[in-house]
């Protein structure tokens, strides 16, 4: 069965430093690979998604930027977080091709501060 | 906005009842799913609609699309307090490719 690993799952971190997000699927291949950030109470905002290693869309800009190093490895990078980027951020999976429903992660909860 | 609304915004039903959540948006879909989503986790996939498909079920959940007027709902039939949660309409447009949008969601509480 598929299983997608997001880590780390709570991250304190201080204005100006750099960020570093993971996130692995196991048992798929080729998976379409998304980064979402959700504010407090709210819904879902598309940073980016992947469908292929080194093939990265953004969907906004921003202080972000996303790596597909591997064809099941997703990083969200940072190089100096600002107060902004705090947020609960989802790593998510589909079979790539349209109308996939999409598996999340768990989540990590970042706090700039 | 392209994106998918929810109304209402939060919902608090005793155990047993039903709750229902809509679900609009704006544009042409190719399908419109929605999640659910426990308090600081990531989000699970409940039901997938598709654009020619008018309604649906998975258990006790109810899933209806009407696309004359851009609006899903989501029925949630004798409820527990297990279904404490927040729902998420989310709509794969059709110009959009693969990519899914979500709306802000519906918090439901479910009182024992």
């Amino acid at each position: 069965s598929q299983t997608i690993h997001q880590w780390p799952a709570t991250l304190v971190q201080p204005v100006g430093s750099p960020l570093s997000l993971e996130c692995t699927v196991e048992g798929t291949s080729n998976p379409n690979l998304y980064w979402y950030r959700q504010a407090a109470g709210r819904g879902l905002q598309l940073l980016f998604y992947s469908v292929g290693i080194g093939q990265i869309s953004s969907e906004v800009p921003q202080n972000l930027s996303a790596s597909r190093p591997q064809d099941r490895q997703f990083i969200l990078s940072s190089k100096k977080l600002l107060l902004s980027d705090s947020g609960f951020y989802l790593c998510a999976w589909s079979v790539s091709g349209l109308s996939s429903p999409l598996h999340f992660g768990n989540g990590t909860r970042l706090t700039v501060t | 906005s392209q994106q998918g609304e929810e109304d209402p915004q939060a919902l608090s039903i005793q155990e047993g009842e039903n709750a229902t959540m809509n679900c609009s948006y704006k544009t042409s879909i190719n399908n419109l799913q929605w999640y659910r989503q426990n308090s600081g986790r990531g989000l699970v996939h409940l039901i997938l609609i598709r654009s020619n498909e008018r309604e649906k079920h998975s258990g006790r959940l109810r899933v209806t699309l009407d696309t004359s007027k851009k609006s899903s709902s989501l029925l949630i039939t004798a409820s527990r307090a297990a279904d404490t949660a927040s729902y998420f309409c989310a709509t794969d447009f059709k110009a959009a490719g693969n990519k899914l949008t979500f709306g802000g969601g519906t918090r439901v509480l479910v009182k024992p």
